[in-house]
């Protein structure tokens, strides 16, 4: 079955530090995004690839980073967390060619908190 | 750039009844999606509709597409508790681009 994995459910980090969130996907699929999800704002996308060493900004991307260094591992890269990136992250994954056209698959997220 | 807006934004319903949520978007769309998500989950998707169909079925889900109005709805026929969770509409605004997710609608059924 479709599986993507991130690295962790729960996270605390203290502002200022470097936070990095884990992704893979077992489906060898190209395309791989990261979202973030708060009560009233839905689904904000910060960043998307649709291939290895490639990535593309989406709505929030300010204050994250992204690296795909192989084809089933995306991992976001908060360069200096702080206590308005408190959130739920949300890895998704779809198969290639139009990105548009395929439906994603979604990890189980992790809550990450910046005291 | 919110594309999908759902309607209502929250629903309470008795198992066994239906459930019907809208959803409406701005700009022309290849397909709209589905996607259903259990509290403190991920979203797993439900059905896609591609912009030449105007119906499509999936077990108790029915969902129906009006490209002239810009809108679609997702049917639940006969509720269970299980159907608790939170329902997102998502468009392809256009060409290569992701999908874009509404705010969703929060679907609660009382056994």
């Amino acid at each position: 079955d479709v599986k993507v994995t991130q690295s962790s459910r729960y996270l605390v980090k203290r502002t200022g530090e470097k936070v990095f969130l884990e992704c893979v996907q077992d489906m060898d699929h190209e395309n791989m995004f990261w979202y973030r999800q708060d009560p009233g704002l839905g689904l904000r996308l910060i960043y998307f690839s649709y291939d290895v060493k490639m990535k593309e900004k989406g709505d929030i991307p300010e204050g994250y980073s992204v690296s795909r260094e192989k084809k089933e591992r995306f991992s976001l890269i908060l360069e200096s967390a702080s206590t308005n990136q408190t959130s739920m992250y949300l890895c998704a994954s779809s198969p290639g060619g139009a990105a548009s056209y395929q439906p994603q698959h979604f990890g189980d997220g992790t809550r990450l908190s910046i005291l | 750039s919110q594309q999908g807006e759902e309607d209502p934004q929250a629903l309470s319903i008795q198992e066994g009844e239906n459930a019907t949520m809208n959803c409406s978007y701005k700009t022309s769309i290849n397909n709209l999606q589905w996607y259903r998500q259990n509290s403190g989950r991920g979203l797993v998707h439900l059905i896609l509709i591609r912009s030449n169909e105007r119906e499509k079925h999936s077990g108790r889900l029915r969902v129906t597409l009006d490209t002239s109005k810009k809108s679609s709805s997702l049917l639940i026929t006969a509720s269970r508790a299980a159907d608790t969770a939170s329902y997102f509409c998502a468009t392809v605004p256009s060409g290569n681009t992701p999908l874009v997710f509404g705010k969703g609608t929060r679907l609660s059924v009382i056994a």
